[in-house]
């Protein structure tokens, strides 16, 4: 099974921007992979920010934008805030089955 | 309003099966616009998708888990189910129950999660 990538961790100052982004062993990542990007706080259950890429879920805040770069997909958070100190998850289909990444935890500082 | 709640053992036994089952108050597990996952985190390890039920269609697993995994659901007691087999340590999770459109992950009601531990 392919294995999805993110990195571990981030820092983004408050008012910042930050990308983070998810990758796949099995090649390119592709707009066939359906790319979701989850949030997910301490104690809360994962909420959808990004789907199919690069569409904003309808409670996403629009600093939040998803995108297809480079055989990756990313998530570009612009104008950081504290509350979005949080892990965010991303998430690939693989014909059909679904696989999370490992999760990146950003902290907001 | 809708509302899942996980329920099972605490703690399993290698090489034994695990069961769990989820139950749904607030929505109708027939409704066939939806369809019902279950989804672990390892301690200190990322989230896992180990498989998924809709009504009236067959479900479909993570191929990783596959051999293992059987889901099921009961509409009459608004329950679906997970049964994990031939347990090792490396199944202790957490485990968490979740709705999702027919056919998308985008997951919109989860519950609490219930930890499970396998250990002899």
């Amino acid at each position: 099974q392919a294995v999805v990538t993110q990195e571990p961790s981030l820092t983004v100052s408050p008012g910042g921007t930050v990308t983070l982004t998810c990758g796949s062993s099995s090649g390119a990542v592709t707009s066939g992979h359906y790319p979701y990007w989850f949030q997910r706080k301490p104690g809360q259950a994962p909420r959808t920010l990004i789907y199919d890429a690069t569409n904003r879920h309808s409670s996403t805040p629009a600093r939040f934008s998803g995108s297809l770069l480079g055989g990756e997909t990313a998530l570009t958070l612009s104008g950081a805030q504290p509350d979005d100190e949080a892990e965010y998850y991303c998430l690939l289909s693989y014909s059909g089955a679904w696989v999370f990444g490992g999760g990146t935890k950003l902290t907001v500082l | 309003h809708l509302q899942m709640q996980e329920s099972g053992p605490g703690l399993v036994k290698p090489p034994e099966t695990l069961s769990l089952t989820c139950t749904v108050s607030g929505a109708s597990v027939s409704n066939n616009s939806y369809c019902w996952g279950w989804i672990r985190q390892p301690p200190g390890k990322g989230l896992q998708w180990i498989g998924s039920i809709c009504y009236s269609v067959n479900s479909y697993y993570n191929p990783s888990l596959e051999s293992r995994v059987t889901i099921s659901i009961d509409a009459s007691k608004a329950q679906f189910s997970l049964r994990l087999s031939s347990v090792t340590a490396a199944d202790t999770a957490l485990y968490y129950c979740a709705r999702h459109p027919r056919w998308y992950p985008d997951f919109d009601y989860w519950g609490q999660g219930t930890l499970v531990t396998v250990s002899s």
